[in-house]
């Protein structure tokens, strides 16, 4: 299996600055024959199932604000929030699509400092 | 607008079997475009994958529930199931069903969730 281990495990930030949250797999996640990352993450607020927001790595689902972004590749990735708002208060995971089994990471709770 | 919903008896006793039906509505559940799967998450805690059926049947499951599991379809009533015996306290957890798209991967229409409770 393909373990995603994300850090940190929680965060506060002010609103309106900058939220970096990283996700690293234990193997690449890069398909060579296509050049895309296996990499999602997913937004989830309490009492609510999780809600996709950038799959690829760095392409943002239709809808989601522009304030969030997805970068990195292979094994290391990265999701930032521009400037933070106070409904972006929610847990964050990623996910690798790679190889069954699916995992995800242990999640990063983002809190308004 | 493609919605799910997960039914099923929110309190098990320990060994018995659990049982959940996603009912898919908006939308035909047969379609070559999506897997139908089923997600799980323990209170307070992170998510797990447990395995996803396609229209055409098949399927592929997580190997840490494999031999408990069984994923199926029934087109006819724009339905899926998950059946998991031998259930303990460790299978307590919000199930989900979810729309993952086949091309991508990712599931982007998630249902509710419903909350499974082992205990006797």
């Amino acid at each position: 299996d393909i373990v995603m281990t994300q850090s940190p495990d929680s965060l506060a930030v002010s609103l309106g600055e900058r939220a970096t949250i990283n996700c690293k797999s234990s193997q690449s996640v890069l398909y060579t024959s296509n050049n895309k990352n296996y990499l999602a993450w997913y937004q989830q607020k309490p009492r609510q199932p999780p809600k996709l927001l950038i799959n690829w790595a760095s392409t943002r689902e239709s809808g989601v604000p522009d304030r969030f972004s997805g970068s990195g590749s292979g094994t290391d990735f990265t999701l930032t929030i521009s400037s933070l708002q106070a409904e972006d208060v929610a847990v964050y995971f990623c996910q690798q699509y790679y190889s069954t089994p699916i995992t995800f990471g242990q999640g990063t709770r983002l809190e308004i400092k | 607008q493609v919605q799910l919903q997960e039914s099923g008896p929110g309190l098990v006793k320990p060994s018995q079997t659990l049982s959940l039906t996603c009912t898919v509505s908006g939308g035909s559940i047969n379609s070559d475009s999506f897997y139908w799967t089923w997600i799980r998450q323990p209170a307070g805690k992170g998510l797990e994958w447990i395995g996803r059926i396609y229209t055409s049947g098949s399927t592929n499951y997580n190997p840490s529930l494999k031999s408990r599991l069984t994923i199926s379809i029934d087109t006819s009533n724009n339905q899926f199931s998950l059946i998991l015996t031998s259930v303990t306290a460790a299978d307590t957890a919000v199930y989900f069903c979810a729309r993952d798209d086949a091309a991508v991967g990712t599931m982007n229409v998630w249902g509710q969730g419903t909350t499974v409770t082992v205990s006797s």
